[in-house]
Formats: C-alpha cells, structure tokens, sequence
C-alpha cells in the first residue's frame, strides 16, 4: 500500500524551542494532509487540514501561531511546534489523503522539558 | 459532535483465543466506519471499512458489520495470533474516508502465546 513517512520518530527539545515534524507522502500526492494529536488514552484529536497551495485550517482551539502548518508541495506538509513549552509534550500523528483512502505516517513523540 | 466510543483497553488474550472489541459512534445521517490498527514503531493502517448499514469488513480474519439500529461497529476475530498484538482505532467519516476521521482511544490488544 501507499506509504507516508513522518520524521521524527521521538524528538525531545528545550521548552522555549521549535520542533519540526515531516510528512510525506512517498508514492502517491496528496492534496490533503491531516494533523492530529493524541494525548494518552485519548482519542487522537484533529488539530488542521492542511491544502497544498494554501492555508491550513485549524480546528477549534488550536493556536496557529503555536502550530504552523506548511504544505508547500504535493507530497510534503511540515507542522512546526513554536516556542515549545511541557503541555505541548504529546504524540503527533499525519495522515495523507491517497485517492481511496486516508494513509497515516508513524506518529512523533515530542517531549518538551 | 460525531464521537465513537470504544472499549478501554488493554486486552490481553492467548492464542487461539476469540476477540471483540466494542465500538460504538454518534453521527447525524451515514457516516463510513472505520477500524485502523497500529503496529508497534509502525503508522496506522486501514484493517477494514464499511460503508453503509449491514455492510460487513473484512481482513485479515478480522471482521466488523456496520449496525445502524444500535450504532455499533464491533471487531471481531475468530482466533487470535501472536501476531495480532497491537492498538486498535475505531473511527468514522462523514464521507468514504476523504474527509477526516473521528477516532476512538483506541485499544491495546497483546496477545500471549
């Protein structure tokens, strides 16, 4: 099946810092990307829609200025986590949208200390 | 909202053992069910989808029926491998799975040989 790789796997930074995640789609293009978070025994939570091309739209609550959403080819979106701080420590998980079906990339663990 | 609830983990089983794991969701009109596995170190992958009421999924051994009446889309497996170790998503979409997805929590299955 299609795959979607997402870089880091765990990264761990300074609070104060910005940590970026990389998504791409590595056979297929994708117009569409989503990004969720997951708290533990959460559900994983849809943060933004991200469209190549233009800007991402972010769900409800979710500061855009703290999470910039660049999707700025057809086969990569990058979330970056600004000026990190603890609660930001969570999982973070993409998903690309293939023509069929949504594809997921392996999660980032981001811990902020 | 759209919500799906599923049953707290984590489940624990011998091989060769029968599996249900309960999932149950709240949406207006016909939403596309969904159960997504996630492997250890590896990113969600679609296992099974069904589209509308009483249409069943299957994979892998794996099967869901989509119930309307009680809003249910339980996994089932007959017989349970080593192998089958992992988390397990319920989620939905409003459409055939090109919008984003409603997650559940999720739940670990290990499964002991």
């Amino acid at each position: 099946g299609a795959v979607v790789s997402q870089h880091p796997s765990r990264v761990i930074c300074k609070s104060g810092t910005s940590v970026k995640i990389e998504c791409r789609s590595l056979d297929f293009q994708a117009t569409t990307m989503f990004w969720y978070r997951q708290f533990p025994k959460q559900s994983l939570m849809l943060m933004a829609t991200s469209n190549e091309g233009s800007k991402a739209t972010y769900e409800q609550g979710v500061e855009k200025d703290k999470f910039l959403i660049n999707h700025a080819s057809l086969t990569l979106s990058t979330l970056t986590v600004t000026s990190a701080h603890p609660e930001d420590s969570s999982f973070y998980i993409c998903s690309a949208l293939g023509p069929a079906e949504a594809f997921f990339g392996q999660g980032t663990r981001l811990t902020v200390v | 909202g759209d919500s799906v609830t599923q049953m707290e983990g984590p489940v624990t089983l011998s091989e060769e053992a029968f599996l249900t794991i309960n999932c149950t969701y709240t949406a207006t009109g016909y939403p596309s069910l969904f159960w997504y596995v996630q492997y250890p170190g590896e990113g969600l992958q679609l296992l099974l989808k069904a589209t509308k009421a009483d249409d069943k999924g299957s994979n892998k051994g794996f099967e869901a029926t989509y119930r309307k009446e009680t809003t249910s889309f339980h996994l089932e497996k007959g017989s349970v491998q080593v192998s089958d170790s992992a988390v397990y998503f319920c989620a939905l979409s409003r459409n055939s799975g090109n919008t984003p997805l409603v997650f559940g929590k999720g739940t670990r299955l290990s499964v002991i040989a």
